[in-house]
């Protein structure tokens, strides 16, 4: 079984720009969660999407944003790109349905460097 | 708020055991997870408790206390290949999957 693939896998994008990135969870996993990874404050849960729903957010601003696909794949987009953007973008799948005790897998990640 | 404490680093010598400590308060809890990330890598899922006790996966073994907020991550018979960040985390989201993470602990494993 495919693992998670998450799209593209670096970017670099300037201030005041906005990204998307993409996120395709294990087959047969409705539950898709982003977490933010910056070596000084480390892994940050943005948001959890379900069955197209966002189930829960974490404490980022609104110009973090995400959405989810029929197909359960999810998008997060950042706006108005600030330099304390840059990261590493994670997104993980899993089942969704045991309330909350689900195995999370990680995809890859998506580096971003904001300019 | 919610937090989790866990040593920054460990350094250990190759064919031994070591052990990673971890302390959380948090609102809520639906059970301790522990992934393994290498430099420019994934997290990989290592192990999860949700009842107290000793959960043991080969190498790997895991334990949780619900009553003193602590658990640990137990690597026996280290191999250089074990050398990487390993981090705890706690789902405290009701119904959902929110994991909030340690800062990490960078293990090294010496010769």
């Amino acid at each position: 079984k495919a693992g998670v693939t998450q799209t593209p896998r670096y970017l670099i994008k300037t201030r005041g720009q906005q990204v998307t990135l993409s996120c395709s969870p294990i087959s047969g996993h409705r539950s898709v969660s982003w977490y933010q990874q910056t070596p000084g404050q480390g892994l940050q849960f943005l948001f959890e999407y379900f069955s197209e729903t966002q189930r829960n957010k974490g404490n980022f601003p609104g110009r973090f944003s995400g959405r989810q696909f029929s197909n359960s794949r999810s998008e997060m987009n950042v706006s108005t790109l600030e330099l304390g953007d840059s990261a590493l973008y994670l997104c993980a799948s899993s089942l969704g349905t045991s309330g909350g005790s689900d195995t999370q897998y990680f995809g890859p990640g998506t580096r971003l460097t904001v300019l | 708020g919610q937090s989790l404490e866990q040593p920054s680093e460990v350094t250990a010598v190759e064919g031994a055991i070591v052990q990673i400590n971890c302390t959380y308060q948090t609102s809520g809890f639906y059970g301790l997870s522990w992934y393994q990330q290498h430099d420019g890598g994934a997290p990989t899922f290592l192990s999860y408790n949700a009842l107290d006790g000793l959960e043991e996966t080969g190498r790997f073994s895991s334990f949780l206390s619900r009553s003193d907020s602590y658990g640990y991550l137990l690597l026996q018979e280290l191999q250089m290949k074990d050398s990487a960040s390993y981090f705890c985390a706690v789902n405290s989201g009701a119904g959902s999957y929110q994991l909030t993470f340690g800062k990490g602990t960078k293990l090294s494993v010496i010769p």
